[in-house]
């Protein structure tokens, strides 16, 4: 079974500063995705950005970007220039390929990330 | 942008009654999904629809958990007699196959049983 790891309970940054979380996960197959997931204290589940593993470049989203090594299954993440806005939980999630079946996502534990003004 | 809705945002039950969590996924999506976050814990799978029937289910997904498309629009999760660790923030998901095809989350039903 995938498991997926989120290391770090908490973190915080100063506001413009660069955070970075990280992810690591196991699993059996080459074919795979992942994503990281905001969860803000409404609740709501917000995708930040996904990496398919067939791909060697590192997936980028304005301020986020992610530094994917799937050699060593790693997957973190990097906001550069924090802002307030960003203050939230941040799930870290694998997907199997669709060659393998259903597309659940496995999550890891969650980083709350804190952003100091 | 079209989005997955739920309703109701919170539900309050009393131990031992039934509830049913409704989502209406994105109307062009042919797979669906619950998820549960328990207060303080990770999101997890609780199961998988396609087709008008599960294509997987966790461990957590026992005899007390059905899921219903019932009209084409409505994908429900009911929970028959329910315990106090339901309480949980339940998550619809709905989303179609392929690499680039995320699954979009609803905004939650906040489920309290007393």
């Amino acid at each position: 079974a995938q498991t997926v790891t989120q290391s770090q309970p908490e973190m915080s940054v100063q506001e413009a500063e660069t955070v970075t979380l990280s992810c690591t996960y196991d699993t059996s197959e080459s074919d795979y995705y992942l994503f990281w997931y905001k969860q803000p204290p409404s609740r709501q589940m917000i995708l930040v950005i996904r990496q398919e593993a067939y791909k060697q470049q590192n997936a980028t989203e304005n301020r986020f970007s992610v530094n994917f090594q799937k050699a060593a299954k790693s997957f973190s993440l990097k906001i550069s220039d924090s802002q307030l806005g960003d203050a939230a939980m941040y799930f870290c999630a694998y997907r199997p390929s669709p060659n393998f079946g259903n597309e659940k996502l496995t999550f890891g534990t969650g980083t709350r990330l804190t952003i100091i003004p | 942008e079209p989005e997955v809705t739920q309703t109701p945002s919170h539900q309050v039950t009393q131990m031992g009654q039934e509830v049913i969590l409704r989502c209406v996924p994105i109307s062009n999506h042919l797979y669906f999904y619950w998820y549960r976050q328990i207060l303080g814990q990770k999101v997890e799978f609780l199961v998988s629809f396609y087709n008008n029937e599960i294509s997987e289910k966790s461990e957590i997904f026992d005899d007390q958990f059905s899921v219903e498309r019932p009209d084409g629009s409505n994908f429900t999760l009911k929970i028959r007699s329910t315990k106090l660790e339901d309480s949980a923030m339940y998550f619809c998901a709905s989303g179609n196959r392929g690499s680039n095809q995320p699954q979009h989350f609803g905004d939650g039903t906040r489920l309290s049983i007393l």
